[in-house]
């Protein structure tokens, strides 16, 4: 089975300054549709996650700019290029096929 | 707009059995399999398991086999998360999502004696 795991597993970031997260998983996550099937989500507290990146660097729907994402193969990166208070919270990257789960990483602002 | 509605929150009794469903609109409930994750209290989520509503065709965690049943319903556009032999370790908020980017509101599911 796939196992993702995340760095750091909380980080505390000053508003405006940059935060990344790594994302390293067991096995090359290219699939044979060409597609790299890595997801980064956000979860606030008392609700479910919101999709922020798909397929490794594309931003979803009404993301900001500030999200991007990057990597190939087994090593994944989300990148806050500069951090406001709404984007606290825990931080999970995610595999396509069946949906495994990082463990999470909670951002302190 | 994608829209999952899941049913209210549980309580059951350790060996009980729980069913959640999950009430999508907003897209032709055939186009995308419908997953259910598992978040602990306190804990990160867990992908427990997908239905494709095109054929109720499912696929299940190891760690669930035996235990779980999904199903999906096209007359109503509802798909459902049957869990038996509750423990309380399953005491969870049980979350339905389709296309990576729609998700249920979250159905929290206590089990205690």
């Amino acid at each position: 089975d796939i196992v993702l795991t995340q760095t750091p597993l909380s980080l505390s970031v000053t508003p405006g300054q940059p935060a990344s997260i790594s994302c390293r998983s067991t096995q090359s996550l290219l699939h044979s549709d060409g597609e790299t099937h890595l997801y980064w989500y956000l979860q606030r507290p008392g609700q479910p996650p919101q999709l922020l990146i798909y397929e490794v660097s594309s931003r979803f729907s009404g993301v900001p700019e500030r999200f991007s994402g990057s990597g190939s193969g087994t090593d994944f990166t989300l990148t806050i290029s500069r951090v406001e208070a709404e984007d606290a919270g825990t931080y999970y990257c995610m595999q396509g096929l069946h949906l495994t789960f990082g463990q999470g990483t909670k951002v302190e602002i | 707009e994608v829209q999952l509605l899941q049913s209210g929150p549980e309580i059951k009794e350790p060996g009980a059995s729980v069913t959640i469903s999950c009430k999508v609109s907003g897209y032709n409930f055939t186009d995308f399999y419908v997953h259910w994750v598992k978040q602990a209290p306190g804990k990160g989520l867990e992908w427990m398991g997908l239905v494709d509503p095109t054929d109720g065709e499912s696929d299940y965690a190891e760690r669930f086999q035996g235990r779980i049943t999904i199903s999906a319903d096209t007359s109503t556009d509802t798909a459902y998360m049957q869990l038996s032999g509750l423990r309380s370790d399953d005491t969870a908020v049980y979350y339905c999502t389709v296309a990576l980017s729609g998700w249920g509101q979250g159905t929290l599911v206590t089990v205690s004696s």
